[in-house]
């Protein structure tokens, strides 16, 4: 059983232009987080999905940031116009129940995201 | 291949016990670990460690690393209900890459 996995591993992108994160969750994991690490900081939650459904965007920046998790494929954590302020590693993490009920959850080795 | 093992992967105890959780490290161009507690959705950062045998202290939590033989330990003293939580390692490496442990999932009971 793969992990949690996370494409691509290094992203650089020019301010302005759109960057597409992607996260495949192991196998039998229907939950979904993102998380954002910003130089010399600790993790800050951004989203929590289940399968088609966005169930707490409270971390999210207002705009230009987007999450979705389709019936099919891979969960996308999408930023648009991208600024420097957005260069950051970004996290993903799956577990197979509510973390509230006990469940483990699994990081992905995490996407770094360079804007130049 | 980058790796990270904590152990052990559960624990149960009952209140006023000391605990002490291991995560052992291999990763390249190591530059610091981090302890986190997760309870809910979002790891709360405990400690950073970047020099080998200075332990961090807050409260009841205590930790110190070992670069020598790559590894770290968080103590917990007098353990209360409230420390019941996944605990997470996560050594820093290059620049600021991170890679974390699958966890501790430590149990208090009254």
């Amino acid at each position: 059983n793969a992990g949690v996995m996370q494409n691509p591993r290094h992203l650089v992108r020019r301010r302005g232009q759109e960057a597409r994160l992607r996260c495949s969750p192991m196998k039998g994991h229907s939950h979904v987080y993102w998380y954002r690490q910003l130089p010399e900081e600790g993790l800050k939650f951004m989203v929590y999905l289940q399968k088609e459904n966005i169930i707490d965007e409270s971390g999210m920046p207002k705009e230009r940031f987007s999450a979705e998790f389709p019936k099919e494929g891979p969960s996308i954590l999408r930023i648009q116009q991208v600024v420097r302020g957005d260069s950051a590693a970004y996290f993903c993490a799956s577990s197979p129940r509510l973390l509230a009920g006990g469940s483990e959850q699994y990081f992905g080795p995490g996407t770094r995201l360079t804007v130049t | 291949e980058d790796k990270v093992v904590q152990s052990p992967l559960s624990l149960v105890v009952h209140e006023g016990d000391t605990v002490t959780l291991n995560c052992s490290y291999e990763v390249t161009n190591f530059r610091s670990l981090l302890w986190y507690k997760q309870e809910k959705k979002a790891p709360t950062f405990l400690f950073m460690l970047t020099s080998s045998g200075i332990e961090k202290k807050s409260g009841r939590l205590s930790s110190i690393l070992d670069k020598k033989e790559l590894f770290s330990i968080l103590n917990i003293t007098a353990t209360q209900t409230g420390d019941s939580a996944v605990y997470l390692c996560a050594p820093m490496y290059n620049n600021n890459d991170m890679r974390f442990g699958a966890g501790t999932r430590l149990t208090v009971k009254p």
